[in-house]
């Protein structure tokens, strides 16, 4: 099975460019996440969604992120305009109401680097 | 005060070692207890549920104590392929019929050397 998808993988960038990263959960997974990891602050939950609505965005940092999950099997995070201080790593994780103990997949991240 | 606290280490043991992780939380309506487990530059992955009774799962054993709202995680028998960052992660449920978010801790690091 096909598990948690992200791209890009690595991005660059600089300064007050607008950086869009994507994400596919696992199908049938009703839940979406987005983290974001730094060495200084660990994990840190920015939105996350069930059934494409957006239910706890009170982790997104500033209006710079916003994030939209047009349908169940896409989601995408969007920094405009990005900044030196989001370089980080950033994971989509999804998870399944069904599943017991309600373990969260994560993908291999989308680590950024703005200059 | 943070949901999930955790000591940061790093915990430098040698192979064969045996090694606990310890973990507290603050809010006593959290529901579902684990711990992850994140190599270098890779992404966290589940290693264990922690149940009330506490479980056992080869050379790991996780232990919760609701009363003190205190999670543990011990390792026996250390490999060097057991060096990882050990992530501690609690659930509380959400408003209505939301799972509710997960709250991870810092991590704790492990090194296992020969």
């Amino acid at each position: 099975d096909a598990g948690v998808i992200q791209s890009p993988r690595h991005e660059v960038t600089e300064m007050g460019q607008e950086v869009t990263l994507r994400c596919k959960p696992i199908s049938g997974h009703d839940y979406l996440f987005w983290y974001r990891q730094t060495m200084m602050r660990g994990l840190e939950l920015l939105i996350y969604f069930n059934n494409n609505v957006p239910i706890d965005d009170s982790g997104m940092p500033e209006d710079r992120f916003s994030a939209k999950m047009p349908n169940a099997s896409f989601s995408t995070l969007k920094i405009q305009p990005s900044e030196p201080r989001d370089s980080a790593v950033y994971f989509c994780a999804s998870r399944s109401w069904d599943r017991v103990g309600g373990e969260l997949f994560f993908g291999e991240g989308s680590r950024l680097t703005v200059l | 005060r943070k949901e999930v606290e955790q000591d940061p280490g790093p915990f430098n043991v040698p192979e064969g070692a045996t090694v606990a992780f310890n973990c507290t939380y603050s809010n006593s309506a959290s529901q579902s207890f684990f711990w992850y487990r994140q190599d270098c530059r890779k992404e966290p992955k589940l290693l264990m549920s922690v149940y009330s009774s506490g479980n056992e799962d080869g050379r790991f054993t996780a232990q919760l104590n609701r009363a003190s709202q205190y999670i543990s995680l011990l390792i026996r028998d250390s490999k060097l392929s057991d060096s990882a960052t050990y992530l501690c992660v609690v659930n509380r449920s959400g408003r209505g019929s939301t799972l509710g978010r997960l709250y991870f801790g810092r991590g704790t690091q492990l090194t296992v050397w020969p």
